[in-house]
């Protein structure tokens, strides 16, 4: 069963930084390329940031381009999204999510998702 | 980037009754790569259709979508109790991946 665990989350003053985890079991972790998902208290679902299967590329939407890197760990089945600068509007619950094919290029869905974890940013 | 927008906003139905759900694309979303997903409260999305029209893993044949280049559509066939639920499209053919705001499906 894949399962995929959020953790980090919490309040930070404007500013601040934060490192959010995401764990995950039930896959071949290092075939696939996995991702960040945000959603803003009562609004709808934003793409973040990408990493692929080996760590070696990424992509992050030009909203926080600049300030929050996503990185992995394959020895811990692990990938992590850092930020940095963070701003009143980055407040939102974050996901990790599966990609479906294993491919870098491959376009494709979001086929698992974790439960998330809140990220507030406020004074 | 594709912008898409979803309607309705909120869709009021009883148990039973069939559900169409409309997502319309900026711009043409090539090859159909046009998915969707459930959401419920406190919950992470659920894949539940992607190419537009196959069924993810495990969802049951009430639900089924259909459409290509900017005009596609969910249906579910007859809502059950644990269908009522947001959904959202999702265009993954084209950089950024983009989503609708979303549809609500809530009891009337």
């Amino acid at each position: 069963e894949v399962q995929l665990l959020e953790s980090g989350g919490g309040l930070v003053q404007p500013g601040g930084s934060l490192r959010l985890s995401c764990v995950a079991s039930g896959f071949t972790f290092n075939y696939y390329a996995m991702s960040w998902v945000r959603q803003a208290p009562g609004k709808g679902l934003e793409w973040v940031s990408d990493t692929s299967a080996s760590g070696g590329s990424a992509n992050h939407a030009d909203s926080v381009k600049g300030r929050f890197t996503i990185t992995r760990d394959n020895s811990k089945n692990t990938i992590y999204l850092q930020m940095n600068s963070l701003r009143a509007d980055d407040t939102a619950v974050y996901y990790c999510a599966k990609w479906g094919a294993s491919g870098w290029w491959d376009l494709t869905v979001f086929d698992y998702w974790g439960q998330g974890t809140l990220v507030t940013v406020s004074s | 980037e594709i912008v898409l927008t979803q309607s309705p906003g909120t869709l009021s139905l009883s148990p039973g009754e069939r559900g169409t759900l409309s997502c319309r694309a900026s711009q043409s979303v090539s090859s159909s790569y046009l998915a969707w997903y459930q959401q419920k409260p406190g919950q992470a999305p659920r894949l539940l259709m992607y190419g537009a029209s196959s069924r993810a893993t495990g969802i049951p044949d009430r639900f089924s979508g259909s459409g290509s280049g900017t005009d596609f559509t969910l249906t579910i066939s007859r809502l059950e109790p644990e269908d009522f639920a947001v959904y959202y499209c999702q265009q993954y053919g084209s950089s950024p991946r983009t989503f609708g705001q979303g549809t609500k499906v809530e009891i009337k």
